[in-house]
């Protein structure tokens, strides 16, 4: 079954660049699937942040489109995000998952799963 | 904000059954996903699609969707269902967007 998991630095500073990757296993990350970054502020709900096909093709978060790369590296099966110019408002635990979707009878419907464990990223100086 | 609203809490006595909602006009045209989370863990998928459960999920979860409203309901509580919940859809724009609603801690009394 596919595994994901999060690496990075846990302390950023502010106006730095947040970089993570996530390594995908037991699986390709060249399926038929989108590979996402989901955040959490600290007693805060779950936010979108963006994804990513295996031919490069990206969505972002509106609000977050301005400071966010996503990018895939297909030789490793993993795929990475930076988020820059940081402030402590990006303080947050830092998801990766897999999106699925799928339309039936017209109605569509996407879902994650699996996710990675997730890891916290603290901005400060 | 969010473009899916949920109450930010509800509660249920052991055993009995509650309803939890999500509302937003995308859902009008795409099924919501529904997660739990536990404190310190990463959300786990409980439904997805018009009502499927993941291979672990006990079957007292299940789901449904009229107009633009999702539900996730627990026939049953257990202690062990205490968590929060949040859905999950694309967004109204047409945009291959997704949001997640503001989330629901439930809380088993």
């Amino acid at each position: 079954q596919v595994q994901l998991q999060e690496s990075g630095p846990g302390l950023v500073k502010p106006s730095g660049t947040l970089s993570l990757t996530c390594a995908v296993s037991g699986g390709s990350i060249s399926s038929s699937n989108w590979w996402s970054w989901v955040r959490q502020p600290p007693g805060k709900g779950l936010e979108w942040i963006g994804e990513i096909y295996h031919s490069g093709s990206t969505n972002y978060n509106p609000s977050l489109k301005s400071r966010v790369t996503i990018s895939v590296d297909k030789s490793k099966n993993q795929f990475s995000l930076k988020l820059s110019s940081v402030t402590a408002a990006d303080t947050a635990v830092y998801y990766c998952a897999r999106k699925n979707s799928i339309t039936i009878f017209g109605v569509g419907n996407n879902w994650f799963d699996p996710w990675g464990q997730g890891t916290l990223v603290t901005v400060s100086s | 904000s969010s473009e899916l609203t949920q109450d930010p809490a509800v509660s249920v006595a052991l055993g009995q059954t509650v309803r939890i909602t999500c509302q937003g006009d995308s859902l009008r045209s795409y099924y919501a996903s529904w997660y739990q989370q536990k404190p310190g863990q990463a959300p786990v998928l409980v439904i997805y699609g018009k009502n499927n459960r993941p291979s672990g999920i006990p079957d007292r979860f299940s789901g449904s969707s009229s107009g633009n409203t999702a539900s996730l309901t627990i026939t049953g509580a257990q202690a062990e269902d205490e968590a929060d919940y949040y859905c999950n859809s694309r967004d109204s724009s047409g945009n291959h967007h997704v949001v997640f609603g503001g989330g629901t801690k439930l809380t088993v009394l």
